[in-house]
């Protein structure tokens, strides 16, 4: 069975973009959650989908959005970037036992 | 906010030996979790124990959970240079909420 897949791996963008990022959930998976990892604030919580509904939402600002298509794919966006949001975003498929799947993540840098 | 708290923040034993973490938190939990992270990369899933659990074991590992302490307990048992890692607890509410994390411990094997 395939893990979960993020893309990009890597990216770089300046202050005022925007970037989105792409999560593929493990089969079967409907529930998608999304994290943010910096050295400072450590892991957080952004957002979980499940069936192309956003259940919950952490405390970050409105720039941060995403979304679920209804084969599970989520993706989430980024608008007018900070160089605050450099960071390693981690997505996760969580299974019916409510064992979270971590992909790689993606590592945005933002100049 | 970190719910979770592990201690110590870092942690560096000779292989063979045996590696206590430990994790408080806050509100009451429907779960908690530990996962392990090599450097900048995804989180890899370790244990889950209910709130209504005390004890559980997986392989060398073993994770306590005090509800009326409101911490826990991971140990490695034989430690191997591979489980060098950063490890971090995370509480689960229930529902729809995501899990909170803390900060991690930084366990470092030496050879």
């Amino acid at each position: 069975k395939a893990g979960v897949t993020q893309t990009p791996r890597y990216l770089i963008k300046t202050r005022g973009q925007q970037v989105t990022l792409s999560c593929s959930p493990i089969s079967g998976h409907r529930s998608v959650s999304w994290y943010q990892q910096t050295p400072g604030q450590g892991l957080q919580f952004l957002f979980e989908y499940f069936s192309e509904t956003q259940r919950n939402k952490g405390n970050f600002p409105g720039r941060f959005s995403g979304r679920q298509f209804s084969n599970s794919r989520s993706e989430m966006n980024v608008s007018t970037l900070e160089l605050g949001d450099s960071a390693l975003y981690l997505c996760a498929s969580t299974d019916l036992a409510g064992e979270l799947f971590f992909g790689e993540g993606s590592r945005l840098t933002v100049l | 906010s970190q719910q979770g708290e592990e201690d110590p923040q870092a942690l560096s034993i000779q292989e063979g030996e045996n590696a206590t973490m430990n994790c408080s938190y806050k509100t009451s939990i429907n779960n908690l979790q530990w996962y392990r992270q090599n450097s900048g990369r995804g989180l890899v899933h370790l244990i889950l124990i209910r709130s209504n659990e005390r004890e559980k074991h997986s392989g060398r590992l073993r994770v306590t959970l005090d509800t009326s302490k409101k911490s826990s307990s991971l140990l490695i048992t034989a430690s191997r240079a591979a489980d060098t890692a950063s490890y971090f607890c995370a509480t689960a509410k229930g529902g729809a909420d995501g899990l909170t994390f803390g900060k991690g411990t930084h366990l470092i094997i030496q050879p």
